[in-house]
Formats: C-alpha cells, sequence, structure tokens
C-alpha cells in the first residue's frame, strides 16, 4: 500500500523551463511534506517543506503547492538549470505518532540545455 | 560536524552471508532510522529508532536485525544475505519528532551474489 503516490516517474525540462512533479497522498494524519532532493551517489538532502496550514511555500526558484481538500501537492522548479538535474522525492510525515517518514517513488529530472 | 556517517561505501556479499552496516551521527538526535532505495520504488523503511535501547519495525523489515545501545550509532545487520537484499541502504537521524529536517548519509551500495 502506497501512501504517497508521485508523478512522473521521469521528466526532461528545457533550461529556463518550469518543472512540476506532482504528489498525492491518502493518510489525512499528515501533517508535514518535505521535498528532498537526491544526486547521483550521495544521499537525499532536504530542498523545502511545507505545513498543511499555508497552501504555498517558496524558496528562490523552488515552490511548494498544497491542496489540503484535494490531499495534493506539487513541487514547481522555476527557471530549471542544469544544476537541477537529480532525483526528487516528495514525502510526508505524521508528527503526532513516531514519527515515520514516508516517501514517494521518485522523480528523475533532467535539465537540458 | 560530520553529520551522519555510513560504512562501508561498497560491499559484495555472497548469499548467506552475514554483515553489519554501520551508521553513526554526531548531533545528539533521538530519532534514527534505515531505508532501502531500490529503482521504482522509492525509499522504505526498514527499521527505526526513537531513542537508546528503543527500535521498531519499518515498511520491510524481513532479513535485517538492528539495535540501539548508543545515542551515535544505529547499525543494520542481515543475518543470512540473500540476492533480493541487493540495494542502497541509507541511514538518517532528525531531531525530536516533529518538523525539524531529516538528514541522510552516503548510503552504502550492496550487492549480494
Amino acid at each position: 500500500q502506497q501512501q504517497v503516490k508521485q508523478s512522473p516517474q521521469s521528466l526532461i525540462v528545457q533550461k529556463g523551463g518550469i518543472s512540476i512533479i506532482n504528489c498525492a497522498y491518502e493518510n489525512t494524519a499528515f501533517d508535514y511534506f518535505p521535498w528532498y532532493q537526491q544526486f547521483p551517489g550521495k544521499g537525499p538532502a532536504l530542498l523545502i517543506a511545507i505545513r498543511p496550514d499555508v497552501s504555498e511555500k517558496k524558496e528562490g526558484r523552488f515552490t511548494i503547492s498544497f491542496n489540503k481538500s484535494a490531499k495534493q501537492f506539487s513541487l514547481h522548479i522555476m527557471d530549471s538549470q542544469p544544476g537541477d538535474s537529480a532525483t526528487y522525492f516528495c514525502a510526508a510525515l505524521n508528527t503526532g505518532t513516531a514519527s515515520k517518514l514516508t516517501f514517494g517513488t521518485g522523480t528523475r529530472l533532467q535539465v537540458t540545455l | 560536524n560530520a553529520g551522519v556517517t555510513q560504512t562501508p561505501k561498497f560491499q559484495v556479499l555472497k548469499t548467506g552471508q552475514s554483515m553489519t552496516l554501520q551508521c553513526a551521527q554526531d548531533m545528539n538526535h533521538e530519532y534514527m532510522s534505515w531505508y532501502r532505495q531500490d529503482p521504482g520504488m522509492g525509499l522504505r523503511l526498514i527499521h527505526y529508532s526513537v531513542g537508546a535501547g528503543i527500535t521498531d519495525q519499518g515498511e520491510v523489515p524481513n532479513g535485517y536485525n538492528v539495535s540501539r545501545s548508543t545515542t551515535e550509532d544505529f547499525p543494520l545487520r542481515l543475518l543470512l544475505a540473500a540476492p533480493s537484499q541487493t540495494s542502497v541502504y541509507f541511514c538518517a537521524s532528525r531531531r525530536g519528532f516533529s518538523y525539524n529536517e531529516q538528514f541522510f548519509g552516503p548510503g552504502t551500495r550492496l550487492t549480494v551474489l
């Protein structure tokens, strides 16, 4: 049973374009939604995170949009750069329990010149 | 701070052998966890610990054992290695159980022949 569904599995975007990755969740007890970025041969690293009391959070070129009623959230990368080429994971956490972070299956992003 | 460290970086085992993957953190984090990463499957939780002496199973615990005798260390033991355990293993740690960043180690790439 996959609690966090992520799409697309892979994405190719031209330099300067907008990259959009979507995630959906089932458990309404989730109350923290981070995105992780992973470069080849490295461990994942936190990119940006949002709590469900806001609908959007922006940090530089990276924006999370959150739709609580639809139980969906997405990552937008504006002005995508070749250095953004990596695998991106959405995740969800219920801070009220044992705090097990549940991950989506990942999206491999390639930004071409 | 070294953050989260893992050893070894690479390991090849034969079916039936046993080994221990080491994980240590120097941030005094209460929460530590082990994930495995397989293509198309994302990061799946194997075992986690909310403090020294306390461990619990994650999503895919079969074939793995853990212990947490100190705050700093959280080793993962493979008792009878099987080809299905070929994967990349990541250790992670987090301060507390709330909206705190989870830090990942660099990973161990394990191949079981």
